[in-house]
């Protein structure tokens, strides 16, 4: 199956600070990937999606200033968490479209900012 | 609005004893299905897409079926290491690749 990856795993911040948190599919391209939020014991909640070489569609309430996303090749998009609070500490997880339509998740990384 | 549900929320199962999932889903158009596992602190698994209703996809001890309204993921003599919460998301037609998600089953096989 498709490989997808995110780094890092795990990342703890001071309030005030942005993180960057990068998603690669591996062993495809991907021109579409997408970025979720799953809060403890709850399913995944889509955040946006991204396209590559252009801008990314956010879902309604999530802020576009907040959360940037940069799919900048056909391998890797990032998504950089911008002067993060302890509100912001979450699971994110990314997954990436195969050419035939299916989704394949990273393994998430774990945001605690204190 | 394009939903869906899965039932139960829990199911606890002796090893050995084997039992469903249901998924029901209302959609405007449906481009495939999709099952996932995920494990705590990890990412959702792939699992299957199906895309028809009659389809039906296998992989060891799971078989997930599909007709016009739900989904079955049928487990069959669970071990211990099938435990897992299992998430059932469904894709429109229409242009949009983005899933929809059910809230998952939480899947505890005892040994």
């Amino acid at each position: 199956g498709a490989v997808v990856s995110q780094h890092p795993s795990r990342v703890i911040c001071k309030s005030g600070t942005s993180v960057k948190i990068e998603c690669r599919s591996l062993d495809f391209q991907a021109t579409t990937m997408f970025w979720y939020r799953q809060f403890p014991k709850q399913s995944l909640m889509l955040m946006a999606t991204s396209n590559e070489g252009s801008k990314a569609t956010y879902e309604q309430g999530v802020e576009k200033d907040k959360f940037l996303i940069n799919h900048a090749s056909l391998t890797l998009s990032t998504l950089t968490v911008t002067s993060a609070h302890p509100e912001d500490s979450s699971f994110y997880i990314c997954s990436a479209l195969t050419s035939d339509l299916a989704q394949y998740f990273g393994p998430g990384t774990r945001l605690l900012v204190l | 609005e394009d939903q869906v549900t899965q039932s139960p929320e829990a199911l606890r199962l002796q090893e050995g004893e084997s039992s469903s999932l249901n998924c029901s889903y209302t959609v405007s158009g449906l481009r495939g299905l999709f099952w996932y596992r995920q494990d705590p602190g990890k990412g959702p698994e792939f699992l299957f897409t199906l895309y028809s209703a009659g389809e039906e996809k296998e992989k060891e001890r799971l078989k997930a079926t599909l007709t016009k309204k739900e989904s079955f993921l049928h487990i069959t003599a669970p071990k211990p290491e099938d435990s897992a919460t299992y998430l059932c998301a469904v894709q429109a037609q229409g242009g949009s690749e983005k899933l929809v998600f059910g809230k998952g089953t939480k899947l505890t096989v005892n040994p």
